[in-house]
């Protein structure tokens, strides 16, 4: 049983695409939900945290689902610098779960 | 940068060899973390520690050793790794105690490579 099932893609849209990536998770005692950005062969950095009511920030835009047990990433007017791997993250507790993540190109 | 320090960057080691990965955290967090990414599979927990004591060791084989001194230093010592071993190990730190603020920082990571 996975804690954490993302769609892999990859994903490759055009340049000005808006794209959309979901996630699920199976624990709903889950406290705190991330999308980490990583790089080909570099660390994950944190994008944004998720939360119920919806957040922005700037052409992203993250939402939480509790009863669904989704967490969802929109990224609108894609750059090309925006291609990466996006990686979905559960906290519970101590402990962080995460996504296998998923491949996103943008194109040109 | 993120805060977190790890050393080195690329690893190149025998089965034989003996070697440690260092990380050192800026943050002032207490809890750090070493991570496991192999290809194609999600980062794997290997362990946790919190204000120096060991809080998690996800059934990692003993040829991994971590070592804490300190809540800004976390080791992970090597010893006859296999080829399988192989990955990419980063190592991460948070603040404990933050509830829905707690964040996950990550060092660069080291690229191992077991021949």
């Amino acid at each position: 049983r996975k804690e954490v099932e993302q769609d892999p893609g990859p994903f490759n849209v055009p340049e000005g695409a808006t794209v959309a990536f979901n996630c699920t998770y199976s624990n709903s005692a889950s406290q705190s939900f991330f999308w980490y950005r990583q790089d080909c062969r570099k660390e994950p950095k944190l994008l944004m945290s998720v939360y119920s009511s919806g957040n922005e920030d700037g052409r992203f835009t993250a939402q939480l689902n509790r009863a669904s047990q989704y967490i969802s990433l929109l990224i609108r007017d894609s750059k090309l610098s925006d291609s990466a791997t996006y990686l979905c993250v559960v906290n519970e507790g101590n402990q962080f779960y995460f996504g296998t993540g998923t491949s996103l190109t943008v194109i040109p | 940068e993120t805060g977190v320090t790890q050393t080195p960057r690329h690893l190149v080691m025998g089965m034989t060899n003996k070697k440690s990965l260092k990380c050192e955290q800026h943050l002032g967090h207490n809890a750090m973390y070493w991570y496991k990414q192999s290809a194609k599979k999600p980062l794997e927990l290997m362990f946790v520690y919190n204000f120096k004591e060991q809080t998690e060791n996800n059934s990692v084989p003993s040829r991994f050793s971590p070592e804490c001194p300190n809540s800004s230093h976390l080791f992970l010592h090597l010893h006859t790794l296999q080829p399988e071993d192989s990955a990419l190990y980063l190592c991460a730190s948070s603040q404990p105690g933050q509830g829905v603020g707690e964040k996950l920082f990550f060092g660069s990571g080291t690229q191992l490579s077991v021949l």
